[in-house]
């Protein structure tokens, strides 16, 4: 079953402006990841983010954590044409030492010049 | 160059028949992983690994098959009991994780480049 639910499922923005992807799910978590996939390639780690911080930072990406909302948010400022990807968050539940991670169904992002 | 190399990357079966889909890494994770994702879909697991001879099932296991012998190599064999094998797969690795809840290491999951399974 998928765990999260990313909004929206497609965004189109030009070249400098802010993007905002958002996650939802549905159970208690240890931590929230954000991965990035280009057309066709494996996925690519950006973030983690565990369930007692609040915010964090990484170059030109912010995420945010609500537990309370069980929601996720991904900031990408000041966005380029290489951005253009999709974007995942993924949630962890620590099954004994593996991270089994529950994927959403990902925003796509198009960053057009 | 450390990582996770999957093979072949375009694959075809035929109806009734059974195919395996390679996966090694040299990262000396000792966690590997196999996802499906369908056309514009996340992605689901199939079947993971902690440690050598040993693996568990994830959401979708039904139809395929894993085997983990080494610990760089985790082959996912999909079966003709597979229905709908037409998807995208996925093989991951990661090193286990340490401490429980918010305080767990939490750790990365590194992917492969994937694998094109279609049936004809």
């Amino acid at each position: 079953s998928q765990q999260g639910e990313e909004d929206p499922q497609a965004l189109s923005i030009q070249e400098g402006e802010n993007a905002t992807m958002n996650c939802s799910y549905k159970t208690s978590i240890n931590n929230l990841q954000w991965y990035r996939q280009n057309s066709g390639r494996g996925l690519v780690h950006l973030i983690l983010i565990r369930s007692n911080e609040r915010e964090k930072h990484s170059g030109r990406l912010r995420v945010t954590l609500d537990t309370s909302k069980k929601s996720s948010s991904l900031l990408i400022t000041a966005s380029r044409a290489a951005d253009t990807a999709s974007y995942f968050c993924a949630t962890a539940l620590n099954t004994g030492t593996a991270s089994k991670l529950t994927f959403g169904t990902g925003t796509r992002l198009q960053v057009t010049l | 160059d450390g990582g996770i190399t999957q093979s072949p990357k375009y694959l075809f079966r035929k109806e009734g028949q059974n195919v395996t889909l390679s996966c090694e890494q040299n990262l000396n994770h000792d966690a590997m992983y196999w996802y499906r994702q369908d056309p514009g879909q996340g992605l689901r697991l199939i079947y993971y690994s902690q440690i050598v001879n040993d693996f568990q099932k994830g959401d979708i296991a039904e139809g395929y098959s894993v085997s983990r012998e080494k610990k760089e190599s985790f082959p996912l064999t999909v079966t003709s009991a597979q229905k709908n094998p037409t998807a995208f797969y996925l093989c991951a690795s990661s090193s286990l994780h340490r401490g429980q809840g918010a305080r767990s290491s939490g750790n990365t999951i590194y992917f492969g480049e994937g694998s094109w399974l279609t049936v004809v």
